[in-house]
């Protein structure tokens, strides 16, 4: 597609059910974020891909939280035995290589909204 | 470290008015990149402007325009005759030249009332 593509849109959950959460980075884009969005806040970093490997994966709030990059296109982030507290947005976004190897623009999906009751 | 600030929770102001959303910035580095985004109901973040420390010029596009003060460590932007389509939360980031990971700024809700 010609966007970041994310899905599902809406999740609802009960605690302490995993659930997976995918995104579709732009074609030949190579870095790949997670973002966490909470009601009426900013943006908090969970994970960088760059190609498969990801080499800051400080935003992890905890162990219950992974994610996975194949083939360098499509990622998916996991988390385990989900608490309320893991309630919000959560954002894809990708980009390329900028000149010089400045960061590039990202390009955002519209998010996954889960819900763990 | 490095930290973006943006003091302004929530700015409200009536249609057709000028509007500066601050960005204040703290960092170490002597390459770095700040960004603008916009945020709007629809939830999808959409860039803005990418400025390199080494461009102080400020830039114009449309109603919009950026201020860059390397000296007060500022990156403002100006909304000109704000228009009701205006209404998002922006966010400022900072990123370093190696570092991929972007600062970002807490948000600025911006309302424009018609």
């Amino acid at each position: 597609g010609a966007g970041v593509s994310q899905s599902p849109s809406n999740k609802v959950t009960e605690k302490g059910k995993d659930v997976e959460l995918r995104c579709d980075p732009i074609s030949g884009h190579t870095a790949l974020y997670w973002y966490r969005q909470s009601l009426g806040q900013g943006l908090e970093f969970l994970i960088y891909f760059q190609g498969n490997s990801a080499p800051d994966k400080s935003g992890l709030p905890s162990d219950r939280f992974s994610a996975e990059r194949t083939g360098g296109s499509v990622s998916t982030l996991t988390i385990q035995r989900t608490q309320q507290e893991d309630s919000a947005v959560y954002l894809c976004a990708s980009s390329a290589l900028g000149l010089a190897g400045a960061p590039g623009e990202l390009f955002f999906g519209e998010g996954s909204r889960l819900t763990v009751l | 470290a490095q930290k973006v600030t943006q003091a302004q929770t929530e700015i409200s102001v009536v249609e057709k008015e000028d509007v500066t959303l601050d960005c204040v910035y703290e960092t170490r580095d002597t390459t770095y990149y700040l960004f603008w985004y916009k945020q709007p109901p629809s939830g999808e973040l959409v860039f803005l402007i990418r400025r390199n420390s080494f461009d102080e010029q400020n830039e114009i596009s449309g109603r919009y325009s950026w201020n860059f003060q390397k000296s007060t460590s500022s990156f403002n932007f100006t909304i000109t005759a704000s228009q009701v389509v205006d209404s998002a939360v922006y966010f400022c980031a900072l990123s370093g030249v190696s570092n991929y990971q972007l600062i970002w700024g807490a948000g600025t809700k911006l309302i424009i009332k018609p």
